[in-house]
């Protein structure tokens, strides 16, 4: 089974600072991953996605993430804060193996952005 | 697009009684997942189903959760009885194809007293 291990489960950041959470997975061969967004009583929205092809993946709202093969990496950046980013963000790798777990997602524990005025 | 529908958005009822949320998935997507999320311990795969056939219920707590998905337009996941540990947001989401990105509904907020 994949495991993914967000760091830090809260950030505070100044808006219009740059924003940098982090996200390792462990995989024995390159899966797809994702991060997702959620904001206050809703369910999760999808910020951007990195299946194959170029490792620097661009998403919504200023987002992007990049994708690390040597280190088992998707740290997702935004280079400016915005109050509107406050939110809970969710990295996610696919199970890529054939068998009963085929098409599931692995979540991590979830960071919580604080945007500070 | 309509999106994943669940319902009832917050349901509140006492210990011992029989819980039933209702998602209706993205039509044409073939798979089908139910979450659990909670404070303690995040979120939770509990069942998910390919082409309306249950592919992986591992996750499902014990014998008072069931979940069932008739036909490829709704499921629903039972909890019967309810117990205050069940309290929880839950949701549906459905994807298109094995490793397509999974498009969540906005939650049941179960509350049980």
């Amino acid at each position: 089974a994949q495991s993914v291990t967000q760091l830090g489960s809260h950030v505070s950041v100044s808006e219009g600072a740059l924003v940098l959470l982090r996200c390792n997975y462990s995989s024995s061969v390159p899966p797809y991953l994702f991060w997702y967004v959620q904001y206050p009583n809703q369910g999760l929205q999808l910020l951007l996605k990195y299946t194959t092809g170029a490792t620097l993946v661009k998403g919504i709202n200023g987002f992007e993430a990049e994708f690390k093969k040597s280190e088992t990496s998707f740290h997702l950046t935004k280079p400016s804060a915005h109050m509107s980013d406050a939110a809970e963000y969710f990295c996610a790798v696919s199970d890529l193996n054939r068998g009963s777990t085929l098409g599931r997602l692995y979540f991590g524990r979830g960071t919580q952005l604080t945007v500070w005025p | 697009d309509a999106g994943v529908i669940q319902s009832p958005r917050h349901e509140v009822t006492e210990m011992g009684q029989e819980v039933t949320l209702r998602c209706k998935p993205i039509s044409g997507h073939d798979y089908l997942f139910w979450y659990r999320q909670t404070m303690m311990r995040g979120l939770e795969l509990l069942i998910y189903f390919n082409n309306n056939v249950p592919i992986d219920d591992s996750g499902m707590p014990e014998d008072r959760f069931s979940a069932k998905m008739p036909n490829a337009s709704f499921s629903t996941l039972k909890i019967q009885p309810s117990e205050p540990r069940d309290s929880a947001v839950y949701f549906c989401a459905s994807s298109f194809r094995v490793r397509q990105p999974q498009h969540f509904g906005d939650g049941t907020r179960l509350s049980i007293l």
